[in-house]
């Protein structure tokens, strides 16, 4: 079946280091999303891709970074220079142009710094 | 700047009755799509409806369905016979032609029985 697979489900940081969220989706989509949840907050969003080797930053793209070297990944980078990276991390993929179908949602990393 | 308002925190129902989820949203474009998602407890994001801006129908999916006020800048959500399932956040979201959703806050459902 096709979908997104994001790993791992949950992911401890120790303070100072570089983590990085895995992304996959074999959907063959396009455009591919992170979105970063808080409560009360609703989902920010970090970074999107709309095709391979591009990227464009999103409303709170500061201490993360990506790569999109593949169609299918899209990997998320939380780097030390992020100050609260506590949170629940959700990828996301899209057809584009994508108002026929909305997003396609992974099942998200929740990350915790200990 | 585009932005969308869920002004409920949280709602609860009894199980068989119905809902209604507010959501406004402020933009200048005249062309663009609504949509609401649900996240049960297992946190997995699901399309619950979609509504495009051009057509004046509002839509409807099964027990689902929207009241859309362009006018007002409106979205409402609207569940009927509500089930123990339907116990949720709920999340509005809104996209123009830069294909990027820009969500609620969202709204914390609860169904009793």
């Amino acid at each position: 079946d096709g979908g997104i697979t994001q790993s791992p489900k949950y992911l401890f940081r120790k303070e100072g280091q570089n983590v990085t969220l895995s992304c996959e989706q074999n959907l063959n989509h396009d455009a591919m999303y992170w979105y970063r949840q808080d409560p009360g907050q609703g989902l920010r969003l970090i970074y999107y891709s709309q095709i391979v080797n591009d990227f464009q930053k999103g409303d709170i793209a500061e201490g993360y970074s990506v790569s999109r070297e593949k169609k299918e990944s899209f990997p998320l980078t939380v780097t030390s220079a992020q100050k609260n990276p506590t949170a629940f991390y959700l990828c996301a993929s899209s057809t584009t142009p994508t108002e026929n179908y909305g997003y396609t949602f992974g099942s998200g990393t929740r990350l915790t710094v200990v | 700047a585009q932005t969308v308002t869920q002004s409920q925190p949280e709602m609860s129902v009894q199980e068989a009755e119905t809902v209604t989820l507010s959501c406004t949203y402020d933009t200048s474009e005249s062309n663009y799509y609504l949509f609401w998602y649900k996240q049960p407890p297992s946190r997995q994001m699901i399309l619950v409806i979609r509504q495009e801006a051009y057509k004046q129908q509002n839509a409807t999916e099964n027990r689902f369905s929207v009241n859309f006020q362009k006018a007002a800048k409106s979205f409402s959500l609207k569940i009927s016979d509500s089930q123990l399932g339907d116990t949720a956040m709920y999340f509005c979201a809104f996209m123009t032609n830069t294909d990027k959703l820009i969500f609620g806050t969202g709204t914390r459902l609860q169904v009793f029985p």
